[in-house]
């Protein structure tokens, strides 16, 4: 069965709010972590990746947290924009094998 | 750089038929991945090729689904013959090799609607 999945379906913010997107994992031994982006009608798009030996990675507007205790990792956004709304996948990179969670749609109200 | 090309984007076909997909990677990456991915659900991987050889169809319904990269480059993937379960986006992605922290690339994906 899928070894990642996600707390929420989907999440609504206000433009120019912090969102906040949460993934949950089984296998403690997973060491690498990515989290993609995809907008309707399209594949998904790299955001950041994370590697268990460390806590957390920061990109342009884009924050990701692990925290192996709880196996847990989350992707924070920024000043959330419009051009934001999108399905965001946390996936776990089994030596080089994708395996994704369900995903969360997030919509950002203007 | 260009991206990876799929086509067709949409495909409507009645089950039973046959389908084939086709995946242009991108110029250099000697990985390639397809996915299929239901409606509401993340992508799962079918098949994975390293140049022309599969590396990995644990999760490839061979009964139905055959896939080929003969010359390393581009890639086709085919139902035949198609069922209703099989409706579902179908992703090809690429990366320059197959470790662990190589970036996959995706391209568009082919939607398939089984009626």
């Amino acid at each position: 069965g899928e070894s990642v999945g996600l707390h929420l379906p989907t999440l609504s913010v206000q433009e120019g709010d912090n969102s906040i997107i949460n993934c949950a994992y089984s296998n403690s031994a997973s060491d690498y972590f990515i989290w993609y982006k995809q907008e309707s009608g399209k594949g998904p798009q790299f955001i950041i990746d994370i590697r268990s030996n460390m806590d957390k990675r920061q990109g342009q507007r884009v924050t990701v947290l692990l925290n192996k205790t709880v196996k847990h990792l989350s992707l924070q956004i920024a000043a959330t924009q419009p051009g934001d709304s999108a399905v965001y996948f946390c996936a776990e990179n089994k030596g080089g094998k994708l395996i994704f969670g369900q995903g969360t749609e997030l919509s950002v109200k203007p | 750089e260009a991206g990876v090309a799929q086509s067709p984007r949409y495909k409507i076909i009645e089950k039973r038929q046959s389908v084939a997909f086709w995946c242009n990677p991108i110029s250099g990456h000697a990985t390639l991945y397809w996915y299929q991915q239901i409606l509401g659900q993340g992508p799962k991987l079918l098949i994975q090729f390293q140049n022309n050889g599969v590396v990995d169809d644990s999760q490839l319904p061979k009964d139905r689904f055959s896939a080929e990269r003969l010359k390393g480059v581009d890639s086709t993937l085919k139902i035949q013959p198609a069922k209703l379960e099989d409706s579902a986006v179908y992703l090809c992605a690429s990366s320059l090799i197959a470790g662990v922290t190589d970036t996959q690339y995706f391209g568009p994906g082919t939607r398939l609607t089984v009626l």
